[in-house]
């Protein structure tokens, strides 16, 4: 089992260029989430997913978009980057009501 | 605002030592997590205890609830240097339906050799 996996591990982009965070987990899982990571902050919701099919806006949805591709993945989309998105980016799934699993993270620096 | 609070922000002891920290939160909740963040890496889930549940033990790791405080605390007994790590609190509100877990900013947790 692979747990949850995310790629890329790390990614540079200059403001305004377009890209998709790609996240899958392999524990049958209804929920999927999007986190980003500031220093200092904890984890703030971007989006989550409640089934396949389905997506909601977390606590800091402005400049993302989500797709639930499929029960397995769960991408994030930035369609214009901005400086102020820079931060690590942590995809994550669980059965309702239980704990979470986390992916390794994306580490994103926008210029 | 976040629902869950850790205090202290950071705590520095000695291998051996105990090791407590605490979370509050605001509203109504189903369970409360403590997750462990090494770093660079993701959060590994460390203990689940709900809402009905005072005290929870896993390893050397003590939580208690307390829902009429709303607060929450996690003790590490006997620490050891490969504890070091942020310590998170996440909490389930009650009416959000098992959706959308709600973190603290976390504690860092240094143990020195």
């Amino acid at each position: 089992n692979a747990g949850v996996t995310q790629t890329p591990k790390f990614q540079v982009l200059k403001t305004g260029q377009s890209m998709t965070l790609q996240c899958a987990q392999d524990m049958n899982h209804n929920s999927m989430y999007w986190y980003r990571q500031d220093p200092g902050m904890g984890l703030r919701l971007i989006y989550y997913s409640a089934s396949e099919g389905t997506t909601d806006k977390g606590e800091v949805p402005n400049g993302y978009n989500v797709s639930r591709l499929n029960k397995r993945e769960f991408s994030l989309r930035l369609e214009s980057a901005a400086p102020s998105q820079t931060s690590v980016y942590f995809c994550a799934s669980s059965a309702p009501r239980h704990e979470q699993f986390f992916g390794p993270g994306t580490r994103l620096t926008v210029l | 605002s976040q629902q869950g609070e850790e205090d202290p922000q950071a705590l520095s002891i000695q291998e051996g030592e105990n090791a407590t920290m605490n979370c509050s939160y605001k509203t109504s909740i189903n369970n409360l997590q403590w997750y462990r963040q090494n770093s660079g890496r993701g959060l590994v889930h460390l203990i689940l205890i709900r809402s009905n549940e005072r005290e929870k033990h896993s390893g050397r790791l003590r939580v208690t609830l307390d829902t009429s405080k709303k607060s929450s605390s996690l003790l590490i007994t006997a620490s050891r240097a490969a504890d070091t790590a942020s310590y998170f609190c996440a909490t389930d509100p009650k009416y959000n339906y098992g959706q959308n877990f709600v973190f603290g900013p976390g504690t860092r947790l240094s143990v020195l050799p």
